[in-house]
């Protein structure tokens, strides 16, 4: 059930650790955001969003932050629980007109009890 | 509400065969889209729908693939002659009011070309 590539990135962290994933985008026209979540053998499910007129943004147990200067966007997750264990991608609408979101290759999130 | 349905869940064919995804995306939603996973390549975009009008197509690796949506509750993904090289897992999401609204995936279909 793995979902993308035998050379993802991985972070391990212990469980109730927070936990920080990267991101960095290409494109300074971008100015949607979203953070996917996915478990093996699933398909993406949404996390948080942000649009770019906004430096964070808070859900429950997650917080994003979108750093404009640098085109960079994180995603961190506190008090990380062993169910928080997947591949998280960071997806990017390209404001050129295509409303369709580019995926990121992805960092997996490995929780140890 | 039951979400971005999906079917087959999974396929196993031979070179040279037809293989059709097919996917019914939520209820009101007027945007659908077609990915494709690999180890490789990761998550692309292979087509997307606006109220059922395909949108951009650019993503179509070649012309074997076909997508349609003949009505807002139904699209089909199919591939003519299928090849080893099609493997993978093929999501269908759906949205309301496009990129940059959030989508919604189903399951996947993981395919498996012989």
């Amino acid at each position: 059930g793995e979902s993308v590539g035998l050379h993802l990135p991985t972070l391990s962290v212990q469980e109730g650790d927070n936990s920080i994933i990267n991101c960095a985008y290409s494109n300074s026209a971008s100015d949607y955001f979203i953070w996917y979540k996915q478990e093996s053998g699933k398909g993406p499910q949404f996390i948080i969003d942000i649009r770019s007129n906004m430096d964070k943004r808070q859900g429950q147990r997650v917080t994003v932050l979108l750093n404009k200067t640098v085109k960079h966007l994180s995603l961190q997750i506190a008090a990380t629980q062993p169910g928080d264990s997947a591949v998280y991608f960071c997806a990017e609408n390209r404001a050129t007109g295509r409303r369709a979101l580019t995926f990121g290759s992805g960092t997996r999130l490995q929780v140890q009890p | 509400d039951a979400g971005v349905i999906q079917s087959p869940r999974h396929e196993v064919t031979e070179m040279g065969q037809e293989v059709t995804l097919r996917c019914k995306p939520i209820s009101g939603h007027d945007y659908l889209f077609w990915y494709r996973q690999t180890m490789m390549r990761g998550l692309e975009l292979l087509i997307y729908f606006n109220n059922n009008v395909p949108i951009d197509d650019s993503g179509m690796p070649e012309d074997r693939f076909s997508a349609k949506m003949p009505n807002a509750s139904f699209s089909t993904l199919k591939i003519q002659p299928s090849e080893p090289r099609d493997s993978a897992v093929y999501f269908c999401a759906s949205s309301f009011g496009g990129g940059r609204e959030t989508q919604y995936f189903g399951p996947g279909t993981r395919l498996l070309v012989l």
